[in-house]
């Protein structure tokens, strides 16, 4: 069975810094990983997907994430937060295809991200 | 598109009454899922379907559970008798099928759920 493990519940950061957060799976076969993002009283929403190729992953609002296949991790970045990127943010893993009954998305359980001016 | 549509956005009832929870999946989207995200349990997958056929249920809490989707447009979830322990946020999402199995999934806005 596949899992995901988000290791802070909660990163902090200042305005303009660097933000890490981070994310490492387990599934049978290649993974095709996923983070999403929730803002308060809201769903979920797409930032971006590793499938193949390249390991660095752009996506929306400027972040980016390294597939690190050895060290079974997909840690999400951004080189300057932002205040508006507080949120909520989920790594998602789920196996290479292999039929129907692969589409289940595996979630972490979320790391609180906070900005702070 | 609008995006997978979810109603009602909020509900509260009293235990031990029946909750019906309704969702239109994005236009074209074969995969349809039914999420619980509660702060003890995190995000819970309940059930798929695929093209209106349920594939794996085995998220479902128990019998008081059942979902359906009687055509492409449209899914229920149903809870009867509600109990406190239900209350949770439930989200619906779907994707598009087995020529976009690396699409991610699309997320509705949920439907917050207190049983009192």
């Amino acid at each position: 069975a596949q899992s995901v493990a988000q290791p802070e519940d909660q990163v902090n950061v200042a305005e303009g810094n660097p933000l890490t957060v981070k994310c490492t799976y387990s599934v049978s076969g290649n993974p095709y990983l996923f983070w999403y993002v929730q803002y308060p009283n809201r769903g979920l929403q797409f930032l971006l997907k590793y499938i193949t190729g390249d390991n660095l992953v752009k996506g929306s609002y400027g972040f980016e994430a390294e597939f690190n296949k050895s060290q079974t991790s997909f840690h999400l970045k951004k080189p300057s937060a932002l205040v508006s990127d507080s949120a909520l943010y989920f790594c998602a893993v789920r196996p290479e295809y292999s039929g129907a009954g692969s589409y289940q998305l595996t979630f972490g359980k979320g790391t609180k991200l906070s900005v702070i001016p | 598109d609008a995006g997978v549509i979810q109603s009602p956005r909020h509900e509260v009832t009293e235990m031990g009454q029946e909750v019906t929870l309704r969702c239109k999946p994005i236009s074209g989207h074969d995969y349809l899922f039914w999420y619980r995200q509660t702060m003890m349990r995190g995000l819970e997958l309940l059930i798929y379907f695929n093209n209106n056929v349920p594939i794996d249920d085995s998220g479902m809490p128990e019998d008081r559970f059942s979902a359906k989707m009687p055509n492409a447009s449209f899914s229920t979830l149903k809870i009867q008798p509600s109990e406190p322990r239900d209350s949770a946020v439930y989200f619906c999402a779907s994707s598009p099928g087995l020529a976009g199995y690396s699409y991610e999934q699309y997320f509705g806005p949920g439907t917050r759920l207190t049983v009192t």
